[in-house]
């Protein structure tokens, strides 16, 4: 268990809809990321937060969104929802930005849209 | 822009023997990390073991330990005594120091444990 936790383990949608996917990173760690994996595409980076600011972003689409709220859980908001959006949502995080310190994974959320 | 090559798309390997993952990474940093990730049938991100750029020992971590090669930017992963819980996808990553701190991942290799 690596300390960071997901919810929901799993999402089935339809087109057009969309969904919030959530991230508590582990006690203390102020950096959150968001990565998306999927079959054709491999793992991707799309967006990362530092204690409430954005700090880099990815190959993260127009109809992505996230925020990182002051008591540092994240989500990523998915809007339109197409059926190339199915794919596996990980969110890591590390203690701080730029730093030597490692990206713990969570359990990922899977996304089906149907 | 930084590339991560991982040209085997599957091994196998007998359970108790060795096997090398091989991996290849493009950059013009001098200093950056390296990662191995494990991803089991849970799909799990499980982070095997690191290598830091400007150390020119290589990482050990119980029975896996890398081939940090800088000059020909390759690190490879050593898995030895394999167990059959170690069959997983393996991805190798890497990192750049600084503020860009995303990972930047391969396409994995699979790896098979069989008896």
């Amino acid at each position: 268990d690596s300390g960071v936790t997901q919810t929901p383990k799993h999402l089935i949608t339809a087109t057009g809809q969309r969904v919030t996917l959530r991230c508590s990173p582990r006690s203390g760690d102020l950096s959150v990321y968001w990565y998306q994996q999927s079959l054709d595409q491999g793992l991707q980076f799309l967006i990362q937060y530092y204690n409430g600011e954005e700090r880099a972003k990815g190959n993260i689409l127009e109809r992505f969104s996230a925020q990182q709220f002051p008591d540092l859980h994240s989500e990523l908001n998915l809007s339109s929802l197409e059926l190339g959006d199915s794919a596996l949502y990980f969110c890591a995080s590390s203690p701080r930005w730029g730093s030597l310190e490692t990206q713990y994974f969570g359990p990922g959320t899977r996304l089906l849209v149907l | 822009a930084q590339t991560v090559t991982q040209s085997q798309p599957e091994m196998s390997v007998q359970e108790a023997e060795t096997v090398t993952l091989s991996c290849t990474y493009d950059t013009s940093e001098s200093d950056y990390y390296l990662f191995w990730y494990k991803q089991p049938p849970s799909r799990q991100m499980i982070l095997v073991i690191r290598q830091e750029a400007y150390k020119q020992q290589n990482a050990t971590e119980n029975r896996f330990s890398v081939n940090f090669q800088k000059a020909a930017k390759s690190f490879s992963l050593k898995i030895s005594d394999s167990q059959l819980g170690d069959a997983a996808m393996y991805f190798c990553a890497y990192r750049v120091t600084g503020t860009a701190s995303k990972l930047t991942f391969g396409t994995g290799t699979r790896l098979q444990v069989t008896l």
